[in-house]
């Protein structure tokens, strides 16, 4: 069964420095998010990708936040200059199409340590 | 932002006790997924309910969505230890990304 990929599975990075996380949904998917998990808190939603640009995006998803769809597989997010608390789970989903009966399907995700 | 509260937060059982986990909000959703979550891994999806008073049942796992599509609920018969894990619930927003709840850890024991 086709499955959401993300790379890497834990990122360590030091505090201000650069970071992007990498993710390759499944191929034939047109919508695609990201949510990050901060350590025993909920999963929130960062922003959702849809025909190359963005859709919505929440109040977490400020202006050292950035992603980009390089090449027809990869979705990428990019943190420019990494602060303690950005350090979560990031998840990355995607889905088919819009309609409220098709599932996001969610990567295993990549723990973002900052140091 | 859409709120939802789960209850209980943990929840410790013995195998073959049946258990329910609530889902509530203010917030009207147009669909209500239900995702289980083990650790190291991303949300895995068990079901979607989109009309209100709609009932799903996924072998010993029963799914409602209120009729207001403001609530939901799990209901799992005779569970079992791998039935283990966190249950989150997640109401789908605007541009359909996912507000999810507060989580329900669910532990059975044998």
């Amino acid at each position: 069964e086709p499955e959401v990929t993300q790379t890497p599975s834990h990122q360590v990075t030091q505090m201000g420095q650069e970071v992007i996380l990498r993710c390759v949904p499944i191929s034939n998917h047109l919508y695609f998010y990201w949510y990050r998990q901060i350590l025993g808190q909920k999963v929130e939603f960062l922003v959702s990708f849809y025909n190359n640009e963005i859709s919505e995006k929440s109040e977490i998803f400020d202006d050292q936040f950035s992603v980009e769809r390089p090449d027809g597989s990869n979705f990428t997010l990019k943190i420019r200059s990494t602060k303690l608390e950005d350090s979560a789970m990031y998840f990355c989903a995607s889905r088919v199409r819009d309609h409220e009966n098709q599932p996001q399907h969610f990567g295993d995700g990549t723990r973002l340590s900052i140091l | 932002t859409q709120l939802l509260e789960q209850s209980p937060q943990f929840l410790s059982i013995q195998e073959g006790e049946n258990l329910t986990v609530y889902c509530n909000s203010s917030s009207v959703f147009s669909s209500l997924q239900w995702y289980r979550q083990e650790p190291g891994e991303g949300p895995v999806l068990l079901v979607t309910v989109v009309t209100g008073g709609e009932v799903k049942k996924l072998k010993r796992l029963t799914f409602q969505f209120g009729d207001a599509r403001k609530d939901s609920s799990l209901h799992i018969t005779a569970a079992q230890p791998g039935d283990t894990g966190l249950y989150l619930c997640a109401g789908a927003g605007g541009a359909n990304n996912l507000f999810f709840g507060t989580g329900t850890r669910l532990t059975v024991i044998p």
